[in-house]
């Protein structure tokens, strides 16, 4: 069965350090999406992408943060200059139509 | 604007009684609405889902939900549970204009007592 992946599992940086987060949806979808859950709270919607543009972004996705599909397959999130509170989980979504959104296994970014 | 709630941040039954993980919503449109569920160091996995069709809405692992307009719910039900159940389960709603994106509610983590 087809599904999203997520690389890498697991991020450590420092503050004020670039980091870009890396996803891989599943190859006929045509909407894509990140959300992110800090530990302990709930999951919140950071963009949504489709048409190789952002069709809509959170307040949480400010100037750091940018999201590009560099090459028809891979989805990336960069945050140009980590802070602590960027800490969290990263998820990517994606969906074919409408509905169900198909999420992979999430990338545990630590700041420094 | 949409949100949801649920309304118990954790949830205990025994192995073989039933479960009902509960979920008000909130939405000024006709509303789409999922059961996410999350297990340990794991990703989000589809339960369920709601889409205006059947309000009785059969998902995986053998859970249900029942889509009630009048009392704006959509509470989780399971007949026995199972010890692999344990797990956070997230209600969701989703945007239907365009871009359908999700709100999550805060989660209910759920455990089963052997």
């Amino acid at each position: 069965e087809p599904e999203v992946t997520q690389t890498p599992s697991h991020q450590v940086t420092q503050m004020g350090q670039e980091v870009i987060l890396r996803c891989v949806p599943i190859s006929n979808h045509l909407y894509f999406y990140w959300y992110r859950q800090i530990l302990g709270q709930k999951v919140e919607f950071l963009v949504s992408f489709y048409n190789n543009e952002i069709s809509e972004k959170s307040e949480i996705f400010d100037d750091q943060f940018s999201v590009e599909r560099p090459d028809g397959s891979n989805f990336t999130l960069k945050i140009r200059s980590t802070k602590l509170e960027d800490s969290a989980m990263y998820f990517c979504a994606s969906r074919a139509n409408r509905y169900e959104q198909y999420f992979g296994p999430g990338t545990r970014l630590t700041v420094t | 604007a949409q949100s949801v709630t649920q309304l118990d941040s954790h949830v205990s039954v025994s192995e073989g009684t039933p479960v009902l993980l509960r979920c008000n919503y909130s939405s000024s449109y006709s509303p789409s609405l999922f059961w996410y569920v999350q297990h340990p160091n794991k990703g989000l996995q589809l339960l369920l889902k709601y889409t205006s069709a059947a309000t009785l809405v059969k998902g995986i692992n053998g859970f249900e939900a029942e889509f009630k307009k009048s009392e704006t719910s959509f509470h989780l039900t399971k007949p026995s549970a199972h010890m692999s159940d344990a797990a956070e389960y997230f209600c969701v709603v989703s945007d239907p204009r365009g871009n359908e994106k999700l709100t999550f509610g805060t989660g209910t983590r759920l455990t089963i007592i052997p």
